[in-house]
């Protein structure tokens, strides 16, 4: 079957650090992969859209320069967020695609700023 | 502007009742619905979806309804279950297009035993 895996689970990051999170896919080859931050009050934010071939799409709020995206086949994707904040804190979630697919998502990375 | 609202934002049924989860949508583009079910401390899992083409999906104790012409859909979740206690998620997207998923607010589904 399709999964993802995502590592690390959990991050604890010093206000100003950088962190970088890991997403595998298994089974399936993710053309696509979609990044999201899901907030505490569980809302789900979409930070920027991955298709293999393709320039890395990023919603608005949300810059490369911020979150840096990584999509090197079709089996891993990486993301990092650099000089962390209090307000990027959250559950970052990868989702991945074959095709016009459904997403599958991994566990998420869980993201403390201190 | 939210695009894919669900209510209620959180239910309370009895083991054994019939759960029914709302949601509605904005866009007429949008031509596939996955829900999803997420656990405390996990990622959204895929749990059933529903294309435009169809009014109706079933597996197992999960069945979509779906209302193209009102832009309605809800899951039921027949004969509740404790392990049934999640956060449940509807989501909307162009499958045409880009693995773009929108997202509504969640409705957290609690079953009391």
């Amino acid at each position: 079957g399709a999964l993802v895996y995502q590592y690390p689970r959990r991050t604890i990051c010093k206000s100003g650090t950088s962190m970088r999170m890991e997403c595998q896919a298994v089974g399936f080859q993710a053309t696509s992969v979609a990044w999201y931050r899901q907030s505490p009050q569980k809302t789900f934010e979409l930070i920027a859209l991955s298709t293999v071939n393709s320039a890395i799409k990023y919603e608005q709020n949300f810059t490369q320069e911020k979150f840096p995206i990584s999509h090197p086949n079709l089996s891993f994707s990486s993301m990092t967020v650099l000089n962390a904040y209090l307000e990027d804190r959250g559950l970052y979630l990868c989702g991945a695609r074959q095709g016009a697919e459904t997403l599958y998502f991994g566990s998420g990375t869980r993201l403390t700023v201190l | 502007q939210q695009q894919v609202r669900q209510s209620p934002q959180s239910l309370t049924v009895w083991e054994g009742e019939t759960a029914i989860l709302n949601c509605s949508y904005e866009n007429s583009a949008f031509d596939y619905f996955p829900w999803y079910q997420q656990f405390p401390g996990e990622g959204p899992a895929l749990l059933i979806s529903i294309l435009s083409v169809s009014n109706k999906k079933e597996d197992g104790r999960f069945t979509i309804f779906f209302n193209k012409r009102e832009k309605k859909l809800s899951l039921h979740i027949a004969d509740s279950q404790p392990g049934d206690s999640a956060t449940y998620f509807c989501a909307a997207t162009n499958q045409g297009g880009s693995a773009k998923l929108i997202f509504g607010e969640g409705t957290k589904l609690t079953v009391s035993s």
